[in-house]
């Protein structure tokens, strides 16, 4: 059981080039997440999706966009990065029974933009 | 709006030293209190959980519950091991229809021999 996959592991961007990470999960879960986390600021909600063809912003949306097409795949595109994005990503997701279900995590995405 | 505090890390401990990481949060309502663990070049963990006051959640050897009159959840252990160093984050899920959780800072823990 994969659980939720990030693909790619690790990336290296010029500023200014475009690129989008994906995250699947063989969960069934309807809820996906994505988040970014910095060093002495834990993790900060970029979108999340409640269902295929719906997403949301959340903390720290400023840069970022996001598709849900498969209930599957959620996927995170950067149009323009910027070095203020170096960052590692995590995507997350859990299922309908909200407040006590816990999410289930990706092992992330390490990116560097120059 | 609503957040969680953790004490600033990192915390050193000699192994079998007991633990504790402070935890506070800030929220309307009553959510469900979590725990993750996040060893090195690995994503979130569950730990353990909580969804309502005076419940102890616990895992491993890691408790910590759910102190409404205090807003805390505190995580302990009674004697810490090497393979327990890793970051730890506390966080909180609100009662809302989106399942979003707010995380703390992190505490890195380091547990030498």
């Amino acid at each position: 059981n994969a659980g939720v996959t990030q693909t790619p592991k690790f990336r290296v961007l010029k500023t200014g080039q475009s690129m989008t990470l994906l995250c699947a999960q063989d969960m069934n879960h309807e809820y996906m997440y994505w988040y970014r986390q910095d060093p002495g600021m834990g993790l900060r909600l970029i979108h999340y999706s409640v269902g295929e063809g719906t997403t949301a912003k959340g903390e720290v949306p400023d840069g970022y966009n996001v598709s849900r097409l498969k209930k599957q795949n959620f996927l995170l595109g950067l149009e323009s990065a910027a070095p203020s994005q170096t960052s590692v990503y995590f995507c997350a997701s859990n299922n309908r029974e909200l407040g006590n279900q816990p999410q289930h995590f990706g092992d992330g995405t390490r990116l560097s933009i120059l | 709006g609503d957040s969680v505090t953790q004490m600033e890390g990192p915390v050193t401990l000699s192994e079998e030293a007991f633990l504790t990481i402070n935890c506070t949060y800030t929220a309307t309502g009553y959510p469900s209190l979590f725990w993750y663990v996040q060893y090195p070049g690995e994503g979130l963990q569950l730990l353990l959980k909580a969804t309502k006051a005076d419940d102890k959640g616990s895992n491993k050897g890691f408790e910590a519950t759910y102190r409404k009159e205090t807003t805390s959840f505190h995580l302990e252990k009674g004697s810490v091991q090497v393979s327990d160093s890793a970051v730890y984050f506390c966080a909180l899920s609100d009662r809302g229809n989106t399942g979003k959780l707010i995380f703390g800072q992190g505490t890195t823990l380091q547990v030498k021999p």
